[in-house]
């Protein structure tokens, strides 16, 4: 079974500076890799994903995320956050096999908050 | 892009009434739906996968007879708490995989606030 570590909870920052949200996953297979941000009371956006290729993967509002195998790492970076960005951040895998498709495991969610 | 839709947004009920929350594809056929749970502050919870036209698997722990899930067409699956309970309030989000998509692909309904009071 996999399964996703979302090493900080919260992180606070201040607006224009970077931010870098870390993602730690275990699965004895290889998986495919998530961002979604979710912001109050709504659903789920993709931010961006990683199945194969190019380890930097970019996804929309200017994120990020750089794979890293070696590591089992996926964390997700912005150069320069907005007010905007502030929401809650899940980091999720799924395995390519997985015969009920679609199967996401996620991470607990990181709570960025940027700050003016 | 894929649209998900759920309603109600928010939803208020006595305990002991059944709720149910809709789920709907508005733009595309979905042939596998899921139906999460989401506890203030905490990560999403898969409770069942449901597939169009069959019966739903639900995730250990969640009790079938009270969470009933129906995925009668390719747009449409419906979450049906009964007997609700204050325990049971909650956000429940659905997600739906596309027909002719990659199976990478779920997208997100907006979520349904549950208070059950």
């Amino acid at each position: 079974a996999q399964s996703v570590t979302q090493l900080d909870s919260q992180v606070p920052v201040f607006e224009e500076a970077p931010v870098e949200l870390r993602c730690n996953y275990s699965s004895s297979v290889s998986v495919y890799l998530f961002w979604y941000v979710q912001y109050p009371n709504q659903g789920l956006q993709l931010l961006l994903k990683y199945l194969s290729g190019s380890t930097l993967v970019k996804g929309i509002n200017g994120f990020e995320a750089e794979f890293n195998k070696s590591q089992t790492s996926f964390h997700l970076r912005k150069p320069s956050v907005h007010i905007s960005d502030t929401a809650e951040y899940f980091c999720a895998v799924m395995m390519p096999r997985e015969t009920s498709g679609s199967r996401l495991t996620f991470g607990e969610g990181t709570q960025l908050t940027v700050n003016p | 892009g894929a649209v998900v839709s759920q309603h109600p947004s928010r939803v208020i009920c006595k305990s002991g009434t059944s709720v149910k929350i809709e789920c709907r594809s508005l733009d595309f056929q979905a042939t596998t739906m899921f139906w999460y749970r989401q506890f203030p502050k905490q990560s999403l919870m898969l409770m069942a996968t449901s597939n169009e036209g069959s019966k739903a698997t639900y995730e250990q722990g969640v009790e079938k007879d009270k969470f009933l899930i129906n995925h009668a067409s390719l747009t449409l699956s419906t979450l049906t708490v009964t007997s609700a309970h204050p325990e049971d309030s909650s956000f429940y989000i659905c997600s739906a995989r596309a027909q002719g998509h990659p199976n990478t692909e779920a997208f997100f309904g907006q979520g349904t606030r549950l208070t059950v009071v």
